[in-house]
């Protein structure tokens, strides 16, 4: 079966721009995540999607950050605008709950803010 | 990372050494550990992962153990390769969003 897929895999931005990224969840996958790892960090959540609707946004900063699942299949991720402190990898996963826990993750769009 | 601690954070060993890496969370309801393997530059990928029912599991050279009661888990890898270099993860979870760890870098030198 085909991986999950993002793009674009690396993007650099000036501080206060803004910038989107996108995901293709794995077919069928009912549920896909985002994820923010800061170098030498492990992944942390920014938001679960279960379809088209929001099941954890707790983490995400809400100020600058949005994300949307309009059609229960593919997802972006904005940020705007961009600050310093986001220069990190942004991770999609998908996962079908109703067959095992096992999170799919993507290749990653590294993000630089200069 | 803040619900889970993963120890140690650097771990180097001789190729055909052990090699353990611990992790402790906190929160009882987590009925779901998986351990990720994170190459440079590449995306994490799964490589055993563990349900709160089991207490351990193998897969050829990699097993986990679960003590739920001490709320700890551990990754073991046997007679390590250098192609085992890499970033391990552990996680928690409930069946939903994964808590990582900060993760270990672990070497294998030949």
């Amino acid at each position: 079966e085909a991986g999950v897929a993002q793009s674009p895999r690396y993007k650099i931005i000036e501080k206060r721009q803004s910038v989107a990224f996108w995901c293709n969840p794995i077919s069928g996958h009912a549920t896909l995540y985002w994820y923010q790892q800061i170098l030498g960090q492990g992944p942390k959540l920014l938001i679960q999607f279960q379809n088209n609707g929001v099941v954890d946004d707790s983490q995400l900063p809400k100020d600058r950050f949005s994300a949307e699942r309009l059609k229960g299949v593919d997802s972006t991720l904005k940020i705007q605008p961009a600050k310093l402190e986001d220069s990190a990898v942004y991770l999609c996963a998908s996962s079908s709950l109703t067959l095992s826990f096992e999170q799919y993750f993507g290749p990653g769009t590294r993000l630089t803010v200069t | 990372g803040e619900n889970v601690e993963q120890h140690p954070s650097t771990l180097s060993v001789q190729e055909g050494d052990s090699a353990v890496i611990k992790c402790t969370y906190s929160d009882s309801a987590s009925n779901y550990f998986p351990w990720y393997k994170q190459e440079l530059g590449k995306r994490p990928q799964l490589i055993i992962d563990i349900r709160s029912n089991v207490g351990e599991k193998k897969d050829q050279r990699i097993a986990v153990t679960l003590n739920k009661t001490a709320k700890h888990f551990s990754l073991h890898i046997t007679e390590t390769q250098p192609e085992d270099s890499a970033v391990y993860f552990c996680a928690e979870g409930s069946g939903y969003a994964l808590n990582f760890g900060k993760g270990t870098s672990l070497l294998v030198t030949p």
